[in-house]
């Protein structure tokens, strides 16, 4: 139990175009979800948190309107990144906390991560 | 805020050999200690955690032990295998991340036979 998926596992696009990554909570529901942003050979960045039904909450640097988060439903988010640039290029990766009571140890179940390349 | 600081890598141990992987912390509040795992190819994996202090997390001969009095929660494992061969982060989180991870930089290990 407890499997997160993300979709696509690699995207290559090109400048200007527009990706979306799925992140789905596979056998729980997740009140809340995390994208995580993973440079090569370093540690993962917060980049927002997103709470079922509400806006999500963009970390410091991190553009809203450049990385666009849905969270509709208890078992799906979704990150578009809007007019991709090469230096966007990185490894995405989202998180689903599980709702309670797997939420009281404060576990959080990854996704295999997104490989996107803006050529 | 809330960081997390653990030992750079990479480090290249032989097969069998004792495993210490430092990381310390700074918290605000009552964080929990988490260890993961990162596989090449793979997506992160839970290794082990503690939730307050002098909790010890253990799972496939790996532990950690949570120490407040130090902010620390070492990783270590008595005898590595090939298979262990991976990049290890420690993080933590509390309440006030809204229970978002922060992760130190990652350790690399690499075992040889």
């Amino acid at each position: 139990g407890a499997v997160v998926s993300q979709h696509p596992s690699r995207v290559i696009c090109k400048s200007g175009t527009s990706v979306k990554i799925e992140c789905r909570s596979l056998d729980f529901q997740a009140t809340t979800m995390f994208w995580y942003r993973q440079f090569p050979k370093q540690s993962l960045m917060l980049m927002a948190t997103s709470n079922e039904g509400s806006k999500a909450t963009y970390e410091q640097g991190v553009e809203k309107d450049k990385f666009l988060i849905n969270h509709a439903s208890l078992t799906l988010s979704t990150l578009t990144v809007t007019s991709a640039h090469p230096e966007d290029s990185s490894f995405y990766i989202c998180s689903a906390r599980a709702t309670s009571p797997r939420a009281a140890y404060n576990e959080q179940f990854f996704g295999p991560g997104t490989r996107l390349t803006v050529l | 805020g809330d960081s997390v600081t653990q030992m750079e890598g990479p480090v290249t141990l032989s097969e069998e050999a004792f495993l210490t992987i430092n990381c310390t912390y700074t918290a605000t509040g009552y964080p929990s200690l988490f260890w993961y795992v990162q596989y090449p190819g793979e997506g992160l994996q839970l290794l082990l955690k503690a939730t307050k202090a002098d909790d010890k997390g253990s799972n496939k001969g790996f532990e950690a032990t949570y120490r407040k009095e130090t902010t620390s929660f070492h990783l270590e494992k008595g005898s590595v295998q090939v298979s262990d061969s991976a990049v290890y982060f420690c993080a933590l989180s509390d309440t006030y991340s809204g229970y978002a991870l922060n992760f130190g930089k990652g350790t690399s290990l690499l075992v040889t036979p």
